[in-house]
């Protein structure tokens, strides 16, 4: 089955400077590879997602990098801000009917420092 | 947007004891429900899918007869811990597919003492 590494584990960054958030996935069916932010016992909120027939996606201060060949992805936050700091998770999935499972990466925590 | 609920928010029980925890979809039908386990500073980890009406597909090392899953309808899945202990203390965590994406409810956060 899938198998999600994400590095680094933790990650303080000051405020204004960039943050970079790498993962590797194992199957190379997958094919959607979301990235979700959850603060301290809430749940997880999808904040950008890529699917394999796109290198690259934008959204404001987040964009994420998808290299199929090595099978991995990235996420990147600029000009971060204090409430950027939370666990950062990003997910890979076989996308294409409503069974298809969503496996996690372990997580990374991100501390802005004002 | 698509919403989901949880219900309860927290939930304390003795060992022993079974917890019913329910996921709902208020403004949307899903097709598929799934059920994650999250321990402290952990990632979110799949026990199980749930499809209406059929029953539920588990992942590797979850016991499906001390997690029971229903789903009832479109709208509605259940959870149930049976007979829980102390090592069954979570954060539980449903989300509900649809053709649009995935939504996650608030969590279940169960305590066994």
């Amino acid at each position: 089955g899938e198998n999600v590494e994400q590095h680094p584990s933790t990650l303080s960054v000051q405020e204004g400077d960039s943050a970079v958030i790498k993962c590797t996935y194992s199957d190379s069916a997958s094919n959607y590879f979301p990235w979700y932010k959850q603060e301290l016992g809430k749940r997880p909120q999808l904040i950008i997602d890529i699917r394999s027939n796109v290198g690259e996606k934008k959204d404001q201060r987040i964009a994420v990098t998808l290299n199929k060949t090595a099978k991995h992805f990235s996420l990147h936050i600029t000009e971060t801000q204090p409430e950027d700091s939370a666990v950062y998770f990003c997910a890979a999935s076989v996308a294409g009917t409503s069974y298809d499972k969503v496996i996690f990466g372990p997580g990374t925590s991100l501390s802005v420092i004002p | 947007g698509a919403v989901v609920s949880q219900h309860p928010s927290r939930v304390i029980c003795k060992s022993g004891t079974s917890v019913k925890i329910e996921c709902r979809s208020l403004d949307f039908q899903a097709t598929t429900m799934f059920w994650y386990r999250q321990f402290p500073k952990q990632s979110l980890m799949l026990m199980a899918t749930s499809n209406e009406g059929s029953k539920a597909t588990y992942e590797q090392g979850v016991e499906k007869d001390k997690f029971l899953i229903n789903h009832a309808s479109l709208t509605l899945s259940t959870l149930t811990v049976t007979s829980a202990h102390p090592e069954d203390s979570s954060f539980y965590i449903c989300s509900a597919r649809d053709r649009q994406g995935e939504y996650f409810g608030p969590g279940t956060r169960l305590t066994v003492t």
